[in-house]
């Protein structure tokens, strides 16, 4: 069974910091992009940043460019999603999500974590 | 970026009726759109993606179709469950949602 589990939300000040984890099991880590998606309270869905499922390549929406990074830890089966530079409008559920065909790196996503809360604010 | 329009914003149906749900791209984005389903305080579920491809364990009351800019997703015969918000999204140039459609009784 495919299961995704997001930690690491919590609340951070406006400019600070935070890192999510999504530790995945029940598939291949190693054969399917990663993605991050994010779900403001109340708001639609918005895409965050997808990553290859070697890590060698890396994508992101510009509303978060330069301040977020994505990564991975094969051997650990885990995604990262280092925030930086937090703004208060990133305040929202996180999500993380497997890609549907493995290789392609912005793909639909066919199983999603439970998420995250992050909420930035003093 | 490719802005994906979902009409109508709210949907109000009972059960057994057929619901039909429509996304509209700016610009072509071929087949490569999905539909996802949302219940409260659960992740999306995916339902359709390539427009027409029922994903693994999806009932067949939910079919999708269309291509270029103009896409459906038609539920034949809506059950309790179905009543939701539904989100489309495409993959031909970085990856965008729709704002959703809420089916509600």
């Amino acid at each position: 069974e495919v299961q995704l589990l997001e930690s690491g939300g919590g609340l951070v000040q406006p400019g600070g910091s935070l890192r999510l984890s999504c530790a995945a099991s029940g598939f291949t880590f190693s054969s399917f992009a990663m993605t991050w998606v994010r779900q403001a309270p109340g708001k639609g869905l918005e895409w965050v940043s997808s990553i290859s499922n070697t890590g060698g390549s890396t994508y992101y929406a510009d509303s978060v460019k330069g301040r977020f990074t994505i990564s991975r830890d094969i051997s650990k089966n885990t995604v990262f999603l280092q925030m930086n530079s937090l703004r208060d409008d990133d305040s929202a559920v996180y999500y993380c999500a497997k890609g549907l065909e493995g290789l392609r790196v912005l793909d639909y996503s066919d199983y999603w974590g439970q998420g995250t809360l992050v909420t930035v604010s003093s | 970026e490719i802005v994906l329009t979902q009409s109508p914003a709210t949907l109000s149906l009972s059960p057994g009726e057929r619901a039909t749900l429509s996304c509209r791209a700016s610009q072509s984005v071929a087949s490569y759109l999905a539909w996802y389903q949302q219940k409260p305080g659960q992740p999306p579920r995916l339902l359709i993606y390539d427009a027409s491809k029922r994903a693994i364990g999806i009932p067949a009351r939910f079919s999708g179709s269309g291509s270029g800019t103009d896409f459906s997703l038609t539920i034949s015969s809506l059950e309790p469950e179905d009543f939701a918000v539904y989100y489309c999204q495409q993959r031909t140039n970085w990856l965008t949602f729709g704002g959703g459609t809420r089916v509600e009784i």
